[in-house]
């Protein structure tokens, strides 16, 4: 079973300061997403990626699949990106028949103050 | 607005009582997962239906089972319900078959209160 940890659990910032939340995670994968969820309780799929790195906006997501390492960085923080980050990966190792039910971090609760 | 619904939104019950949760997958996603959130057990994989059969199970109690029908909407089922049950529902769906993994779409999810 993988087994998926997250630092840091809580993170508050100042507007305008750059952000990085670290997943690290136990056994390979074919895919690792990162999830934000509002406090609404909505959860939203940021990035899905298997290799190298991913841009949208001011999102970037980077996995290192050798060392199990992942890492989400927002740029030019701003009080609206303050929620939960969640790091997720497939419960079982991808056999390519399609059974994919994630395992789920514990979460990074951020918070951007103005 | 993900393309995923669910119903009911909130949903209130006692001890020992049965309930359905109702999921429609977006238009053309032929997998559903569902995952149950709670404050001491946080995100947890319950089951995954894939265009009408059962998938992958995960955390799932034997008190809960959950279905798929042939218009591809899901059902989970509750039932004997305890107040450790009380929780965010969450659906999920995705298109299956890509190479490497699946981008899975949440639901809004259903809060379910055991009293």
């Amino acid at each position: 079973k993988n087994e998926v940890e997250q630092s840091p659990q809580n993170l508050t910032a100042q507007e305008g300061e750059f952000i990085t939340i670290n997943c690290s995670y136990s056994v390979g994968i074919s895919a690792l997403h990162w999830l934000q969820q509002h406090p609404g309780g909505g959860i939203v799929s940021l990035f899905m990626l298997s290799s190298g790195k991913k841009k949208h906006g001011r999102l970037i997501a980077t996995i290192n699949i050798q060392e199990k390492h992942s890492s989400l960085h927002i740029t030019a923080s701003h009080p609206r990106d303050s929620a939960v980050y969640i790091c997720a990966v497939p419960t079982e190792m991808y056999s390519g028949g399609g059974a994919d039910g994630l395992t789920f971090g514990k979460g990074t609760h951020l918070i951007i103050q103005p | 607005d993900s393309g995923v619904t669910q119903t009911p939104k909130h949903l209130i019950t006692a001890t020992g009582q049965r309930v359905t949760l109702r999921c429609s997958p977006r238009s053309g996603d032929l997998s559903v997962y569902w995952y149950q959130q709670s404050l001491d057990q946080g995100l947890q994989f319950l089951i995954q239906y894939y265009n009408g059969e059962e998938r992958a199970k995960g955390n799932i109690l034997e008190r809960f089972s959950a279905q798929q029908f042939p218009d591809l909407h899901s059902e989970l089922n509750l039932s004997s319900l305890e107040l450790g049950d009380s929780a965010l529902y969450f659906c999920a769906s995705s298109v299956l078959g890509l190479a490497g993994g699946n981008e899975q779409f949440f639901g809004p999810g259903t809060r379910l209160t055991v009293l």
